[in-house]
């Protein structure tokens, strides 16, 4: 069973600085099978990037998705305030597929 | 517009079956598959499962053991997830998502239903 770790649980930062969100995995996984969504309270998650660092559809350039083997990483330059959300990683066709979970809360 | 229209908040008590649909508009129905994530109260997202629209292939996490069922009905673009021998830590939002696998690139669930939460009690 592949794990899927996300650190840190919870990111505080103020809109402005960058972020940097780490996804690392188990065991070395395919790229093209990760991807980074967010949530925000009360709403469905958004794909932000598949593949490890494409991003989705309407998706801004400030997020960028990089990484390979066991450690991803999510970076969001610039924060704006609909970014403060819920993030989580998930690599297709691992059981379970999602991380935990990173919180980016405004500090 | 693409859209995922689920149905609405059901209530069920322990021992019940739920049946949940996720219509499908906007895009060619079986082109894609359907991913079923569910969200307990203050909890991450738990995938339970997936299933091709076209073929009607499913896979599901072991976590159910044989309580879930995934469908699809092409002629009305509808997917449906039913579980069954509900208990209360079944109480969530349930959520079905589109995805897309080509056999070497995942797309990822692009498109997300708006939720139905489903609450378990006696």
């Amino acid at each position: 069973e592949i794990v899927l770790t996300q650190s840190p649980g919870t990111l505080s930062l103020s809109p402005g600085e960058r972020a940097t969100l780490s996804c690392r995995t188990s065991q070395s996984v395919t790229s093209s099978y990760l991807t980074w969504y967010h949530q925000k309270p009360g709403q469905a998650p958004r794909l932000l990037i598949y593949g490890a660092s494409n991003r989705a559809t309407g998706i801004p350039g400030r997020f960028s998705g990089s990484g390979s083997g066991t450690d991803f990483t999510l970076t969001i330059t610039r924060l704006e305030p609909e970014d403060f959300a819920v993030y989580y990683c998930q690599h297709y066709a691992t059981t379970p597929p999602f991380g935990q979970g990173t919180r980016l809360e405004i500090k | 517009q693409v859209h995922l229209v689920q149905s609405g908040a059901e209530v069920r008590k322990p021992g019940a079956s739920v049946k949940v649909s996720c219509k499908a508009s906007g895009y060619r129905f079986i082109n894609y598959g359907l991913s079923w994530v569910r969200q307990a109260p203050g909890q991450g997202l738990e995938w339970m499962g997936w299933i091709s629209a076209y073929v009607g292939k499913a896979k599901n996490t072991q976590n159910f053991q044989g309580r879930l069922t995934m469908t699809t009905d092409t002629s009305t673009n509808t997917a449906y997830m039913e579980l069954r021998s509900l208990r209360s830590d079944d109480t969530a939002v349930y959520y079905c998502a589109r995805d897309r696998f080509n056999g070497s690139y995942y797309f990822g669930m692009d498109v997300w239903g708006h939720g139905t939460t489903v609450t378990v009690s006696s």
